[in-house]
């Protein structure tokens, strides 16, 4: 049973740093994408980074190009996420999300982080 | 930047009725387009994919049509479990980029 289970979410104060941790089982992690994409209390969807499967590709969103950064262990089978420069807007719920070859969606999700930046 | 957006923001409908989702996308996507499903408190699920596509163990209840910007989620008879939050995502740029629309509230009348 693929399984994807996020952890290292909190209260952070603006301008302070986080790293969220995403941990895999159930399917050969080293062989998909990997994705971060958050929800913000109350609204909707916005991706936020990928990976690919060797982390020789890495994408982001405007909102947190040059604050986040991705990254993968294929050892550990874990996606992390290190934020630094927290701030009010990017409070949400953070969810890791498996990105199958071919791009057919994003077919299974984590149950999510909540990521609370406020002083 | 592909901007989606989803009518009707809330939609009320009887369970065994049907509902009819539309997404629009603000310039040609194909038919790279997703939908999924989202219930109080859980993480999104995917439900469609290529437009039409079915993911695995989605009912046949849930079709998905449309190409281009224009976009349409059928549920052909609503059950209780269905009721929730449905969102359109484009990934035609995909990567680097893709993108939600604002979602549709499916609830009961």
């Amino acid at each position: 049973e693929v399984q994807l289970v996020e952890s290292g979410g909190g209260l952070v104060k603006p301008g302070g740093s986080l790293r969220l941790s995403c941990a895999a089982s159930g399917f050969t992690f080293s062989s998909y994408s990997m994705n971060w994409v958050r929800q913000a209390p109350g609204k909707g969807l916005e991706w936020v980074s990928s990976i690919s499967s060797s982390s020789s590709y890495i994408y982001y969103a405007d909102s947190v190009k040059g604050r986040f950064t991705i990254s993968r262990d294929n050892a550990k089978n874990s996606l992390y996420l290190q934020m630094n420069s927290l701030r009010a807007e990017d409070t949400a719920v953070y969810y890791c999300a498996r990105d199958p070859p071919g791009y057919k969606g994003f077919d299974y999700w984590g149950q999510g982080t909540l990521v609370t930046v406020s002083s | 930047e592909i901007v989606m957006t989803q009518s009707p923001a809330t939609l009320s409908v009887s369970p065994g009725e049907r509902a009819t989702l539309s997404c629009r996308a603000s310039q040609s996507v194909s038919s790279n387009l997703a939908w999924y499903q989202q219930k109080p408190g859980q993480a999104p699920r995917l439900l469609i994919y290529g437009a039409s596509t079915r993911a695995t163990g989605i009912p046949a209840r849930f079709s998905g049509s449309g190409s281009g910007t224009e976009f349409t989620l059928t549920i052909s008879s609503l059950q209780s479990e269905d009721f929730a939050v449905y969102y359109c995502q484009q990934y035609n740029n995909w990567p680097p980029s893709l993108t939600f629309g604002g979602g549709t509230k499916v609830e009961i009348k």
